[in-house]
């Protein structure tokens, strides 16, 4: 249990639907990630967010939408999806530049 | 640009051998921090070690080693005496200084598989 939460761990999605994917850190951390883990690839960063303001967007295609309403909250909504989205979409956190940080089980997400 | 390479894709040993997981960097920069995550098949990412460029102190922790030399840009993981929990898929990565912690470059991934 690393104090970082993603729901749901499974989703099942048709590539016409639109999904949100949600994550949730009470750590007190100012910066939020969101990273993709596809099969036989390393994990890709896609967004920074740091005092809920986007300091990175990883040319990430605008089917995803990422949305900080606060420090402790971060979404990842989904519309339009490829099948080649299918992927481990992990979300993490952390203070500052300090030492590390938390990442949450992830979302396995299955475009069909 | 930043990269880390992990050439072991998986690696396959039977339970009390000891196995090291090899990491290779390379960063223009001259402070830059590298990490060794576990991630189990429950799929989070668990951390295990931050090392910074200006440390080249090798560290051991319990079963668990992991030798630093920035000559050959590597930065190796030592598993003594595996046992099967240790099975997992094994990152390093690295980041720069002054960035956000969570924003770091990942190797590949090591499937390290250790059988009874």
């Amino acid at each position: 249990e690393t104090g970082v939460t993603q729901t749901p761990r499974h989703l099942v999605m048709g590539m016409t639907n639109k999904k949100s994917l949600k994550c949730e850190q009470h750590l007190g951390h100012n910066a939020m990630y969101w990273y993709k883990q596809s099969a036989k690839k390393p994990l890709e960063l896609m967004f920074v967010y740091n005092f809920k303001e986007q300091t990175e967007n990883n040319s990430v295609p605008s089917r995803f939408s990422p949305e900080c309403p606060n420090s402790s909250h971060l979404f990842l909504h989904l519309h339009t999806l490829q099948p080649e989205d299918s992927a481990l979409y992990l979300c993490a956190s952390s203070q500052d530049f300090r030492v590390r940080a938390f990442f949450g089980q992830g979302t396995r997400l299955t475009v069909v | 640009a930043q990269k880390v390479t992990q050439a072991q894709t998986e690696i396959s040993v039977v339970e009390k051998e000891d196995v090291t997981l090899d990491c290779v960097y390379e960063t223009r920069d001259t402070t830059y921090y590298l990490f060794w995550y576990k991630q189990p098949p429950s799929g989070e990412l668990v951390f295990l070690i931050r090392r910074n460029s200006f440390d080249e102190q090798n560290e051991i922790s319990g079963r668990y080693s992991w030798n630093f030399q920035k000559s050959t840009s590597s930065f190796n993981f030592t598993i003594t005496a595996s046992q099967v929990v240790d099975s997992a898929v094994y990152f390093c990565a690295l980041s720069e200084k002054n960035t956000n912690a969570g924003k770091s470059t990942f190797g590949d991934g090591t499937t390290l598989t250790v059988k009874p």
